[in-house]
């Protein structure tokens, strides 16, 4: 059974331009979440993807969207890149139906805007 | 708001004596409480949860937390700690009306032999 997939595992970017991240969730879940981890950091919550819609939403700027595709899987897009968005942005699915529904993560893609 | 302070940077301790990891937590309604592992270059495992029931937690690889609603605390802990458990410790909260997931800033395990 397939965990949560992340790709690309690294990624390089220059400051300014545009970046698309991919996540194939668990096996039966149908719910996607994105995190982003700064260096020394925990994870910050960036928004969550249920049924093709973004129905929660953290404290980051527009600059950041989503995708949910029918399949379950999602993109996470970043526009007009900027330095401090250097970190581990984390994938985590999780199953709607499942009482309490905890989350499973992936292993991450590593950015590193120059 | 929701938030989670895990106090110690740093928790060091020798092989095969016990370990605790603190945590404490502020939500508005009931918590749900995570303990997540995250070893280099990996992304976060699932160790235990706490939802509701027995404050005593059991949960992966012989790890456990206790859950104390008057202190809004949720430490891990495990008996006999081995030099693999070396690792960054996130715990982590959320209430029963969202679905963020919000986390510690980690707190480093080492093991030592």
């Amino acid at each position: 059974d397939a965990g949560v997939t992340q790709s690309p595992t690294h990624l390089i970017k220059t400051r300014g331009q545009q970046v698309t991240l991919r996540c194939s969730p668990k096996s039966g879940h149908d719910t996607v979440s994105w995190y982003q981890q700064a260096l020394g950091q925990g994870p910050q919550f960036i928004f969550q993807y249920y049924e093709e819609e973004e129905r929660q939403r953290g404290n980051f700027p527009d600059r950041f969207s989503g995708h949910q595709f029918p399949n379950y899987s999602s993109e996470l897009n970043v526009n007009a890149l900027l330095l401090g968005d250097s970190a581990l942005y984390l994938c985590a699915s999780s199953f709607q139906g499942a009482r309490y529904n905890e989350q499973f993560f992936g292993p991450g893609t590593r950015l590193t805007v120059l | 708001a929701q938030s989670v302070a895990q106090p110690e940077d740093q928790v060091n301790v020798a092989e095969g004596n016990p370990l605790t990891v603190k945590c404490t937590y502020s939500v508005s309604g009931n918590p749900y409480l995570f303990w997540y592992v995250q070893y280099p270059n990996r992304g976060l495992q699932f160790l235990l949860k706490y939802i509701t029931g027995d404050n005593l937690v059991k949960g992966s690889y012989g790890f456990e937390a206790e859950f104390n609603k008057s202190q809004t605390s949720f430490h891990l802990k495990k008996p006999s700690a081995l030099v693999s458990d070396s690792a960054l410790y996130f715990c982590a909260v959320r209430d029963d009306t969202g679905y963020a997931l919000n986390f510690g800033k980690g707190t480093s395990l080492l093991v030592t032999p």
